[in-house]
């Protein structure tokens, strides 16, 4: 089972910084928070991945929280073609064999 | 980097008849590879583990012998699905494992007829 919890959809104005936010209460702490997003009939896509520090990339930033019960991800500014399906997951990184388990996500709704 | 390719992106077979999906890691080796499905409207569902040189480990609930599975090479896995009957209809997606990271491969779109 998904370890994770999701809003199951969010909208966001186009322009507008989209915050999504996800909670897995049960990280243990060797698990990591990645995240995925899945646009229409495509193959899931990597966004960014963190342990307890804060990240950036270019595709967006991970917020997460002290205790690393909860995490955000921020896309600063939302176009209309980051609408899709992001998906919250915690796994353990430095292993190849380990599953990724996808929870139902949040669809993202980014509105002219 | 890092690219997995996956084909054919779509596929449409008749009933009884057995289909066969690519998933190649091109620009990495990757002892383990996943495959996945999708229904419409919902979330990807593992199907099993492919591991380079063994015997796919298959999750609970799907048919070894109907989704075989062959990783014989680190840089490619199949699945077959055999005797496919419409309600195999779905989307089926690989990714290919690397230690932090799962490359995703775009899909395949099949429709049993």
């Amino acid at each position: 089972d998904a370890k994770t919890t999701q809003p199951p959809s969010m909208d966001c104005a186009e322009g507008r910084a989209a915050n999504l936010p996800c909670n897995h209460s049960t990280i243990s702490g060797n698990e990591y928070v990645y995240w995925y997003r899945q646009i229409h009939s495509q193959g899931p896509q990597y966004i960014i991945h963190g342990l307890k520090n804060n990240e950036t990339n270019e595709m967006a930033s991970l917020i997460i929280t002290e205790d690393r019960k909860s995490s955000t991800l921020i896309l600063p500014h939302a176009t209309l073609r980051d609408t899709a399906v992001y998906y919250c997951i915690v796994r353990v990184a430095g292993t190849s064999y380990d599953k990724v388990i996808f929870g139902p996500g949040t669809s993202l709704s980014v509105i002219p | 980097g890092a690219v997995v390719s996956q084909h054919p992106s779509r596929v449409i077979c008749k009933s009884g008849t057995s289909v066969k999906i690519e998933c190649r890691s091109l620009d990495f080796q990757a002892t383990t590879m996943f495959w996945y499905r999708q229904f419409p409207k919902q979330s990807l569902m593992l199907m099993a583990t492919s591991n380079e040189g063994s015997k796919a480990t298959y999750e609970q609930g799907v048919e070894k012998d109907k989704f075989l599975i062959n990783h014989a090479s680190l840089t490619l896995s199949t699945l077959t699905v055999t005797s496919a009957h419409p309600e195999d209809s779905s989307f089926y997606i690989c990714s290919a494992a690397r230690p932090n990271f799962h490359t995703f491969g775009s899909g395949t779109r099949l429709t049993v007829v």
